[in-house]
Parts: structure tokens; sequence; C-alpha cells
């Protein structure tokens, strides 16, 4: 069954540094999203990116945080200058479209840790 | 906005026992309602969704959920519980307008052998 796969699955980075998570979507997967979830709280959404662009983005998303689809395969998040707060768990997920009743499919996630 | 609650932040049962995850709800117009499971270690498995139709919805692993419109209610449960359904649950809605889902704070579920 095909999954969505996210490297690496732990990070380890000092605050001020720039970090590159990557993710790898379902192959006929159209839609992308990023979400984190810190330790003990809930999934929060960041970002959903479809046709090479942002569609939303939370209030969460500002601008220490970016999105690219490099390739045809692989889907980034960049965060530009980590602060201590963005240690969390990393989550990206994709779908094959994106309506009401679609569900989307998660990777095991990448944990952020900024010391 | 779009809404869901779940009460419990962690429920034991002995395996071979009927379990149940609670889930409210509170929604403009007609509710879509999932339900997520998270492994430890891994990301977050869709288990099953209500869109419209039976109220009692099937999903994987043995899974149900039952639509309580009266009691704005979308309650996992399974009649005999594994000591591998220990998860933490996600419920579930989509914003009416982004179809961003907004999940619920998780519960734990520990099945006990």
């Amino acid at each position: 069954e095909p999954e969505v796969t996210q490297t690496p699955s732990h990070q380890v980075t000092q605050m001020g540094q720039e970090v590159i998570l990557r993710c790898v979507p379902i192959s006929n997967h159209l839609y992308f999203y990023w979400y984190r979830q810190i330790l003990g709280q809930k999934v929060e959404f960041l970002v959903s990116f479809y046709n090479n662009e942002i569609s939303e983005k939370s209030e969460i998303f500002d601008d220490q945080f970016s999105v690219e689809r490099p390739d045809g395969s692989n889907f980034t998040l960049k965060i530009r200058s980590t602060k201590l707060e963005d240690s969390a768990m990393y989550f990206c997920a994709s779908s094959e479209s994106a309506g009401l009743s679609d569900e989307q499919y998660f990777g095991p996630g990448t944990r952020l840790t900024v010391t | 906005a779009q809404s869901v609650a779940q009460p419990e932040d962690q429920v034991n049962v002995a395996e071979g026992n009927p379990l149940t995850v609670k889930c409210t709800y509170s929604v403009s117009g007609n509710p879509y309602l999932f339900w997520y499971v998270q492994y430890p270690n891994r990301g977050l498995q869709f288990l099953l969704k209500y869109i419209t139709g039976d109220n009692l919805v099937k999903g994987s692993y043995g899974f149900e959920a039952e639509f309580n419109k009266s009691q704005t209610s979308f309650h996992l449960k399974k009649p005999s519980a594994l000591v591998s359904d220990s998860a933490l649950y996600f419920c579930a809605v989509p914003d009416r307008r982004s179809y961003i889902p907004t999940f619920g704070r998780g519960t734990s579920l520990i099945v006990h052998p």
C-alpha cells in the first residue's frame, strides 16, 4: 500500500538555524499539507499546497516558514530561523482530492528538537 | 466554526471488552466527521468517516462509529478490544470553506491484557 514518507525521523538543531523537513507524498495525490503537534497537544494545521502554490495557511505559518515542491516527488517545509517553540512533531499529509468527505494520508512525522 | 470535542484524555479497557471513545461535534449544516488513529511513532491513519446515510459507520480494523444527531455525538466503538488497539484516537471535522480538518485533542486508548 502506498505511504507518505518523511525524512529525517528526528532533527536536532540550534536556535536560529534553518531546517528543511522533507516529505514524499503518495504519487497520484495532488494536495499536500503540513501539520505540527507539540508534545501532548492537538494536531495543528500549518499549510496546504496545490498546483504549486499555497492554497491555505494558518496563523502559525508566518514568514519563518516556507514550502516548496522542488521536483515531482518531494514536498518540503523550511523553517528559516528556528525558535525553541518550534520544537514539535511535524507531519506531512497528502490527499487525492480535497473536499468535505476526503480523508488525508499522513506520514510518520519528523520530530524537531530546537535547543 | 466547526469543532469537535473529545471529553476523555484516556480510556482504559480490558482486552475482549467493548470499547467506546467519545466525540461530540459542533457544526453548521450537515456534518462530515472523521476518526483517525495514531499508533506509537506513526502518523495519523484514517479509520472511518460519516458523510450521510446510515448512522452506524463501519471502518478499518473492526471499528465502527455511531452518529447521533440529537446528541451531536460521533462515538467510536469496537465490540471486542485488542491490546494492539492501544493508540491515540482523534476525531476530526473539516472546515466548510477550506476543507482542512480540525482535530480533537485526542484520546489515549489503553487496552490491558
